[in-house]
């Protein structure tokens, strides 16, 4: 139980173009779903935290308008990178907690979107 | 602030235990945890600690924490080629309780030998 999917697992694109990445939690309800980055051979960093039907919650010196979060249901949430750039290419992993549980000390993460923009 | 600290490599033989050692900043933190990452991989959660434990053992895995020096080890017996992977220690601040956020560290590339 508690698998969390992403799709697509790899995408190319053109600069200027935007790209959506889903995040889906397939066996249980998420009220919250994180976004991170990560750079090769660095830490994971929060970008954003995602609660389903209320506006994301983004860290500081995140731009919201060019990364745009949707979290319109309990079982997803989407990542939007808008006019994507060549530095916005970089590993995105997303993450979600099952906050039904009493314990819910746990967040799930996703296998993780390599975005590559040329 | 809230940091944690991570060494970047380690590199051990087949059949060795391996320790990976971490630091971390928030005393509040209420949970710690080791999450592995393969290569183009998510994150698996291998093991967590609860801030009122001194030790957890969970088959080849052992966790220490030192509340006082908020030094935290993860202790790998027998490594396997397989366990070869980046390692990363993460703090749960109790600010961010309710929301979940975690504060991870740069991760430590472990690398086993045959």
């Amino acid at each position: 139980g508690a698998v969390v999917s992403q799709h697509p697992s790899w995408v190319i694109c053109k600069s200027g173009t935007s790209v959506k990445i889903e995040c889906r939690s397939l066996d249980f309800q998420a009220t919250t779903m994180f976004w991170y980055r990560q750079f090769p051979k660095q830490s994971l960093m929060l970008m954003a935290t995602s609660n389903e039907g209320s506006k994301a919650t983004y860290e500081q010196g995140v731009e919201k308008d060019k990364f745009l979060i949707n979290h319109a249901s309990l079982t997803l949430s989407t990542l939007t990178v808008t006019s994507a750039h060549p530095e916005d290419s970089s590993f995105y992993i997303c993450s979600a907690r099952d906050n039904f549980r009493t314990s819910s000390y746990e967040q799930y993460f996703g296998p993780g979107t390599r975005l590559t923009v040329t | 602030g809230e940091d944690v600290e991570q060494s970047l490599f380690l590199s051990v033989r087949e059949g060795d235990s391996s320790v990976i050692n971490c630091t971390y900043t928030d005393s509040s933190s209420t949970y710690l945890y080791w999450y592995k990452q393969e290569p183009g991989a998510g994150l698996q959660l291998l093991t967590y600690i609860f801030s009122n434990m001194d030790m957890k053992q969970d088959q080849r895995l052992t966790v220490l924490l030192n509340k006082k020096d908020k030094h935290l080890s993860l202790r790998i017996a027998d490594t396997q080629t397989g366990d070869s992977a980046i390692y990363f220690c993460a703090e749960s601040p109790m600010i961010y309780n309710q929301g979940g956020k975690l504060i991870f560290g740069q991760g430590t590339e472990l690398s086993v030998k045959p």
